[in-house]
Formats: structure tokens, C-alpha cells, sequence
């Protein structure tokens, strides 16, 4: 079936330091390719989406490219803060057989930025 | 604002007892979701709400049941409540069905 893997289960940074998560997926179709941040205490929420249309996406500094041959939507960014401290989660939108659509989380990666 | 909201926040059961999870969106949003998060897996999906009384399975419904009778409330029911239901458990919303989904901040439920 359809599935999302993040090898990196935690990464710790210290501020200004270049950020690499890994993401690869696997289906048969070509989904459209999230990355959800989930901050303490709160629920996951939106940091980028990127369809087949425009193969990358950006924001808040942070970029992600999606690459069909390599089936990888790696999520980067230049510069962390302590602020970005949180779990980024790759995430996989599947067509069901049912017709309807859902989203395919990964298992999330840790980030700890140090001041 | 653009909101989800779920009640209670923490919640703390014994075995066989039964569960309501309650969620609330103000968005008008036809689709509404619960999931379950646990360490190392991520969410799963339990349930799907396309609107009021349209309710499909998810990847892990055993054990749980839904409710929708107004667009802008889902409740999730344990019957009988389990100790491997313990977990965070989300609700969540969107205006379509490949559209941004918008999560509330999630019941810690303890089943002792």
C-alpha cells in the first residue's frame, strides 16, 4: 500500500545551522506531498504543500522538492531557530479505493534546535 | 479565526467504561477527521465525515464510532473502552477533500 517513511526519528541542531529531513513515499500515482509541524501541546498544522503542478514548495524559510524519480520530498531549511523546535511530519495524499481522499502521515522526526 | 476545538483535553477512564470525545469547527467545513496519534506511528486515521450523517471508516475504526449531526460538530465514541485506546486523539477539518486540513489540539485519553 501507500506509505511515508522518515528514517530520522530525532534531530538536534544549534541555532543557524542548516536543517535536512528525510522523506521518501511510495505509491503509484503522483500524490500531493505535505509537511506538517506540530509545536507542544497542539495539533499538527500546515508548513508546506506541493502538488505535481509546481514541484517544489516554500515557506517560513523552509523548502521541500519533489522528486518522482527518487520518490523523496526531503524538507530543508538554511538557517534553524530555537523556535522551529517541534515535529515535522512528511505527509502523502492517497486517493482511497473508496474514491475519497486522505492524508498518509510519516512517523514524524524530532527537532531540537539549541540555543 | 479559523478554529477546531475539542473537549475534554485530558481525560482519564477505567476499562469498560464509555468515551465521547467531542469536536467543534467554525469554518463551515463539509469534511471533518479523527485520528489517533501515538509514539513511532505517527496519525492514523480512525474516521472520515463528508457531512451531516455521511461517515466512512478509516484505517483503524475497530472499536470506535461516530457521530455527526451537525456540519460543525463531530464526536467520537468508545463503547466499552480499551487500554490500548489510550492515545492523543485528533479532530480535524477541511473545506474539500484534497484541501488543507485544520487540526484541533488534541485529547490526551488515559484508559486504565
Amino acid at each position: 500500500g501507500n506509505s511515508v517513511t522518515q528514517m530520522q526519528g530525532q534531530v538536534t541542531l544549534s541555532e543557524e545551522e542548516f536543517l535536512f529531513i528525510n522523506c521518501t513515499y511510495s505509491t503509484t500515482g503522483y500524490p500531493t506531498l505535505f509537511w506538517y509541524v506540530q509545536y507542544p501541546g497542539e495539533g499538527p498544522q500546515l508548513l508546506l504543500k506541493v502538488t505535481t503542478a509546481n514541484n517544489k514548495g516554500s515557506s517560513r524559510g523552509f523548502e521541500a522538492t519533489y522528486d518522482k524519480g527518487t520518490t523523496s520530498f526531503h524538507l530543508q531549511k538554511a538557517s534553524v531557530q530555537e523556535s522551529d523546535s517541534a515535529v515535522y511530519y512528511c505527509v502523502l495524499g492517497d486517493l482511497r479505493s473508496s474514491g475519497s481522499w486522505q492524508l498518509i502521515f510519516g512517523s514524524g522526526t524530532q527537532l531540537t534546535v539549541m540555543p | 479565526d479559523m478554529k477546531v476545538t475539542q473537549m475534554p483535553r485530558y481525560l482519564i477512564k477505567r476499562m469498560g467504561e464509555n468515551v465521547l470525545l467531542e469536536c467543534g469547527q467554525d469554518m463551515s467545513h463539509e469534511t471533518m477527521y479523527w485520528y489517533r496519534q501515538d509514539p513511532g506511528l505517527g496519525l492514523q486515521l480512525i474516521y472520515i465525515s463528508y457531512d451531516v450523517d455521511s461517515n466512512s471508516e478509516g484505517d483503524i475504526p475497530k472499536g470506535y464510532r461516530v457521530s455527526r449531526k451537525k456540519r460543525e460538530h463531530f464526536s467520537l465514541i468508545l463503547d466499552s473502552a480499551k487500554t490500548n485506546q489510550t492515545s492523543v486523539y485528533f479532530c480535524a477539518s477541511s473545506s474539500g477533500d484534497q484541501d488543507t486540513q485544520y487540526f484541533g489540539p488534541g485529547t490526551r485519553l488515559l484508559v486504565l
